[in-house]
């Protein structure tokens, strides 16, 4: 039973630089959310997939962020022009329903 | 303006004896509450989850019990367990958005 992966798993770079992180969902969701969690406090809401259609963006996700699922599978999440306020851990979950199941993140550190 | 409460950023309990984790939430639209358990570096682990139409729901040692009146569920382990020391976020779903609102966690420890 293969649950939801992301890769990388850690991300260090510096201010200025372009990132991009992928996940891949449990296959038979058709639901993709991305979370962003930083230190002390819980994760909070960036954008949510149904299939390949975005339905639904935080004012937390910038300009500089994009989110796409080309083909209602794996969704991709980039970073353009990375600040120090972007260093976080980044999450990803799937779903069928109201339980969304979460990946194990990827921690980007912005130097 | 934080919709979801966890007041207590840290409880520690002896182990055998009953972890209670307390939430507390402000928006009446949320209609499905779950509690995720988070190890350090890892992603949330889905724990239980109860519906707003409810007012309990348990699955072997965990409870959680929801108080639509006063806006307040609680999260039951018992017995606890060494394992099960952890951070524990609630969540609410809110079904317009189909968004978790987390709150902020609680850090359980349980001393042996």
């Amino acid at each position: 039973d293969t649950g939801v992966s992301q890769d990388p798993r850690h991300k260090i770079t510096k201010r200025g630089q372009n990132v991009t992180f992928r996940c891949d969902p449990i296959s038979e969701h058709n639901r993709l959310y991305w979370y962003r969690q930083t230190l002390g406090q819980g994760p909070e809401f960036l954008t949510y997939f149904q299939n390949e259609a975005q339905l639904e963006k935080s004012r937390l996700l910038s300009d500089r962020f994009s989110a796409e699922r080309p083909k209602g599978s794996f969704s991709t999440l980039e970073i353009q022009r990375t600040e120090q306020g972007d260093s976080a851990m980044y999450l990803c979950a799937s779903s069928m329903s109201e339980t969304q199941y979460f990946g194990p993140g990827t921690r980007l550190l912005v130097l | 303006d934080q919709q979801v409460k966890q007041n207590s950023p840290s409880l520690s309990v002896q182990e055998g004896r009953i972890s209670i984790l307390n939430c507390d939430y402000t928006n009446s639209m949320f209609d499905y509450f779950l509690w995720y358990k988070k190890y350090p570096a890892e992603g949330p682990t889905f724990l239980i989850s109860i519906s707003s139409i409810k007012d309990k729901n348990e699955d072997g040692r965990f409870t959680v019990f929801l108080n639509k009146s006063a806006k307040h569920l609680s999260l039951h382990i018992v017995p606890s367990q060494p394992g099960d020391s952890a951070v524990y976020f609630c969540a609410a779903f809110l079904g317009g958005a189909q968004k978790l609102v987390f709150g902020q966690g609680t850090r359980l420890t349980i001393n042996p």
